[in-house]
């Protein structure tokens, strides 16, 4: 298996610009989770599907951030309007149907100038 | 107070030595504890699981628990150059929000 597959892995925005960050979980798994990482608050949940349905949003910083699955094989997060602030890492991960042992796709470094 | 408390580090240690990391936390309801390690620039890797109170080994790592401390530690044994990385604990409940420590960077010397 190719693991989950992030894109892009990189990508630099100006602010007020709408992002859209894609994931593709482990082939199998019914979990998916959106995570953000900086220096300052380390590794935060944002938030979490079963089933391509979300079950916890609550890690979701502000109504500028959406995220959907609209099948098992695809998840998107998406900024609009995006900000400085919104500069980080941003995991995908997936698991299987215990939702515990997560695994990690290689991240999108995001950059809102 | 965070509900999981990581020393950030950095730690520098030679070749060879054994390592402790460790984390506390505060929420009894955590049930299963995880480290994971986190290359410059890559995802997090899943080293360690566990459930329950007691020692968990794989390898060169062993997995600690001690949930009546709240207190989980990661011990690496003869530690390599290719350990030098960052070390992330995580834990949660029975439900899938998942709580991150800080991390540890470490960086093993030859």
């Amino acid at each position: 298996d190719a693991g989950v597959i992030q894109s892009p892995r990189h990508e630099v925005t100006e602010m007020g610009q709408e992002v859209t960050l894609r994931c593709k979980p482990i082939s199998g798994h019914d979990y998916l989770f959106w995570y953000r990482q900086t220096m300052m608050r380390g590794l935060e949940l944002l938030i979490y599907f079963n089933n391509n349905v979300p079950i916890d949003d609550s890690g979701m910083p502000e109504d500028r951030f959406s995220a959907k699955m609209p099948n098992a094989s695809f998840s998107t997060l998406k900024i609009q309007p995006s900000e400085p602030r919104d500069s980080a890492v941003y995991f995908c991960a997936s698991s299987s149907t215990t939702g515990d042992e997560q695994y990690f796709g290689p991240g999108t470094r995001l950059t809102v100038t | 107070q965070k509900e999981v408390e990581q020393d950030p580090g950095p730690l520098s240690v030679p070749e060879g030595a054994i390592v402790s990391l460790n984390c506390t936390y505060s929420n009894s309801a955590f049930q299963y504890f995880m480290w994971y390690r986190q290359y410059s620039r890559k995802g997090p890797e899943l080293l360690m699981y566990t459930y329950s109170s007691g020692n968990k080994e794989d390898g060169r790592f062993t997995a600690q628990v001690d949930k009546s401390s709240k207190y989980i530690s990661l011990f690496i044994r003869d530690s390599q150059p290719s350990d030098s990385a960052t070390y992330l604990c995580a834990m949660k409940d029975w439900d899938n929000d998942m709580r991150f420590g800080a991390g540890t960077r470490l960086t093993v010397k030859p």
